[in-house]
């Protein structure tokens, strides 16, 4: 069984409109998430990284985190086709070595 | 930027015989990582490594073996390959718990 369910697993907005993607750990001993984004044919890059609970903003993308119920989720605002892309939530353990466990992935098609 | 190269970027390989995947980072990291991405999969670790000479099974480690001879070279080897192996193969590099990860452009792997 996956260890990170994402959902949904793709999803179509109107350029301007605003994404959300969500993304829940089975395992209790996670501590970090990370959304990394991947466009066609690319490699991953991260775009944002949440440990703590609460709200992070970075432009027009904004992470919320639940530890208790090991839930985040990322909003993008104003939403361009260049957002266009698979979206991959993984989670880790505080450990030196940063073993990441990534969902399916959620894929984000923004219609102009 | 942080540098990841991979070598080499498509390979067709045949089914019974070896293929070794390399990969190179500038970043003086101490963890580097394998993965492969599937449809319907995301991504899924293989081998890691935390410093030159220490390799670590991942979480779909059979069938593959990992070298890494020195801080900036990490090796994915395939000794008997199996057409189930065909996939991209990612290698990342990254330090400490908390700290992103960044992946090379990937290796598209076909067993005939």
């Amino acid at each position: 069984q996956q260890k990170v369910q994402q959902s949904p697993e793709s999803l179509i907005v109107p350029e301007g409109g605003m994404a959300s993607l969500n993304c829940t750990s089975s395992d209790r001993n996670v501590d970090y998430f990370w959304w990394y984004r991947q466009h066609s044919g690319k490699s991953p890059k991260m775009l944002m990284s949440i440990f703590s609970n609460g709200e992070k903003e970075e432009g027009r993308f904004t992470v919320h985190l639940n530890k208790a119920s090991l839930h985040t989720s990322l909003h993008i605002r104003d939403s361009q086709p260049s957002d266009s892309a698979l979206y991959l939530c993984a989670a880790s353990m505080d450990s030196g070595y940063n073993k990441l466990t990534f969902g399916k992935g959620t894929v984000l098609l923004v219609s102009p | 930027e942080a540098a990841v190269t991979q070598s080499p970027r498509n390979k067709v390989a045949v089914t019974g015989g070896k293929v070794t995947l390399s990969c190179n980072q500038t970043n003086n990291h101490n963890n580097m990582y394998w993965y492969r991405q599937d449809t319907g999969h995301g991504l899924r670790l293989i081998h890691y490594s935390y410093g030159a000479g220490s390799t670590e099974k991942g979480d779909i480690p059979d069938g593959y073996k990992a070298s890494r001879p020195s801080q900036e070279n990490f090796s994915l080897i395939l000794e008997l390959a199996t057409p189930s192996q065909t996939s991209v193969y990612f290698c990342a590099s990254g330090d400490w718990a908390y700290a992103e990860q960044f992946f090379g452009p990937g290796t598209r792997l076909t067993v005939l």
